[in-house]
């Protein structure tokens, strides 16, 4: 089975614009979660997703939102862009919808905000 | 909410010796704790997980323990070689609502030397 993808691999936007992020799951992987890492704050949950829902919703501000279509793909979208944004955006996929069990992670999308 | 701490923050062994990731986790109610194995610029990889019923795991050379009176679970890893060399995050489960998250820990980086 072909792993967890994710596009764009390394995305380089100035402060105030926005971005969108997409993430491809494990083929049969209806759950998708977001995370944010970076070097301070580690990894952090952003939100999760299953049948296009968000079943869970981390920390972060209203800046931060996400979908998901019917065929399990998501994206997610950062609006108005800060410089303390810039980090490696991770997406994990899972057959347990609203549980963290067994989650895959893709190879991410790293930001760089300038 | 669900806060994990991890230590030591780096760890450095002698190839074949041991090494000891310890967490520890403040929510009595989590009962799912997974480590993840992040080698520099890859995707973190799930290499073990154990759940609340359980108080011992092993595959191969990786072992986890779990403490749930003491709210501390463990990652030991024997006969270590280089390619263990990577950052290892331990995970704890936290109730939203109705349904799950994963709350990381801070991460270990762990050099094992030839």
């Amino acid at each position: 089975k072909a792993g967890v993808t994710q596009t764009p691999r390394y995305l380089i936007k100035t402060r105030g614009q926005q971005v969108t992020l997409s993430c491809s799951p494990i083929s049969g992987h209806r759950s998708v979660s977001w995370y944010q890492q970076t070097p301070g704050q580690g990894l952090q949950f952003l939100f999760e997703y299953f049948s296009e829902t968000q079943r869970n919703k981390g920390n972060f501000p209203g800046r931060f939102s996400g979908r998901q279509f019917s065929n399990s793909r998501s994206e997610m979208n950062v609006s108005t862009l800060e410089l303390g944004d810039s980090a490696l955006y991770l997406c994990a996929s899972s057959t347990h919808p609203g549980s963290p069990y067994e989650q895959y992670f893709g190879p991410g999308t790293r930001l760089t905000v300038t | 909410g669900e806060n994990v701490e991890q230590h030591p923050s780096t760890l450095s062994v002698q190839e074949g010796d041991s090494a000891v990731i310890k967490c520890t986790y403040s929510d009595s109610a989590s009962n799912y704790f997974p480590w993840y194995k992040q080698e520099l610029g890859k995707r973190p990889q799930l290499i073990i997980d154990i759940r609340s019923n359980v108080g011992e795991k092993k595959d191969q050379r990786i072992a986890v323990t779990l403490n749930k009176t003491a709210k501390h679970f463990s990652l030991h890893i024997t006969e270590t070689q280089p390619e263990d060399s990577a950052v290892y995050f331990c995970a704890a489960s936290e109730k939203v609502g109705g349904s799950e998250k994963l709350v990381f820990g801070k991460g270990t980086k762990l050099t094992v030397n030839p």
